[in-house]
């Protein structure tokens, strides 16, 4: 299983975009890259999911370089909503049965 | 929306007691997991099925957890006798499979003390 690094936590203004950067050196050809968001007492919620390029959707945007050590999700014009940990996840989706692991994630604090 | 509905919400227990926390995933959703989450730790999976079989749960300690799909719908994750180190979220999460994007749909969990 592919290892993700990212930051224990970063700080932010409202309405400054954040760049969350997650290091997966060794990630496999079949690996895809999933971020979730997980406010207190709640469990995470899927946030995007990408191979390799950029993915945009309607909360964020996820870019991955060509060699897929890494990827960044970014956030636009974060809110003091956006306080929250956010993961990054690197498995193969495509077989269903293999397990989805959890780091320990970034911890957002927005400030206003 | 549909959502992934566990039970109870909180519970207390003492040391050396049983105790059983409830899934109902999304329907049609094929395949189930638990995690466990620890303040301040990521979820760490205890035991992923498919419809009813077990695909992993190497990281279930199998002493004293047990985790069973019987009919490979709802599912139900117990702990006995429980430890003072069992504290924590107990999460249920939901896929549908075939999929494209495996997409995972969290609970909002079950919260154990053990006092």
């Amino acid at each position: 299983l592919a290892k993700t690094t990212q930051p224990i936590s970063m700080d932010s203004y409202e309405g400054q975009e954040v760049n969350i950067t997650c290091s997966h050196n060794n990630i496999a050809t079949n690996d895809y890259i999933t971020w979730y968001q997980q406010f207190p007492s709640q469990g995470p919620r899927f946030i995007i999911q990408g191979y390799k390029t950029k993915v945009t959707n309607e909360v964020a945007s996820l870019f991955i370089p060509a060699d897929r050590k890494s990827s960044t999700l970014s956030l636009p014009r974060v809110s003091l909503s956006d306080t929250a940990v956010y993961y990054c996840l690197v498995g193969d989706i495509v077989r269903g049965n293999t397990p989805l692991v959890f780091g320990k994630g970034t911890r957002l604090s927005v400030i206003a | 929306e549909a959502e992934v509905a566990q039970s109870p919400r909180y519970k207390i227990t003492e040391k050396s007691q049983a105790v059983a926390f409830w899934c109902d995933p999304i329907s049609g959703h094929a395949t189930l997991y638990w995690y466990r989450q620890i303040l301040g730790q990521g979820p760490e999976l205890l035991v992923q099925f498919q419809d009813e079989s077990v695909v992993d749960d190497s990281q279930l300690p199998k002493d004293r957890f047990s985790a069973e799909r019987l009919k490979g719908v709802d599912s139900t994750l117990k702990i006995q006798p429980a430890e003072l180190g069992d504290s924590a979220m107990y999460l249920c999460a939901s896929s549908l499979t075939p999929e494209p994007l495996r997409e995972l749909f969290f609970g909002e969990g079950s919260r154990l003390t053990v006092l």
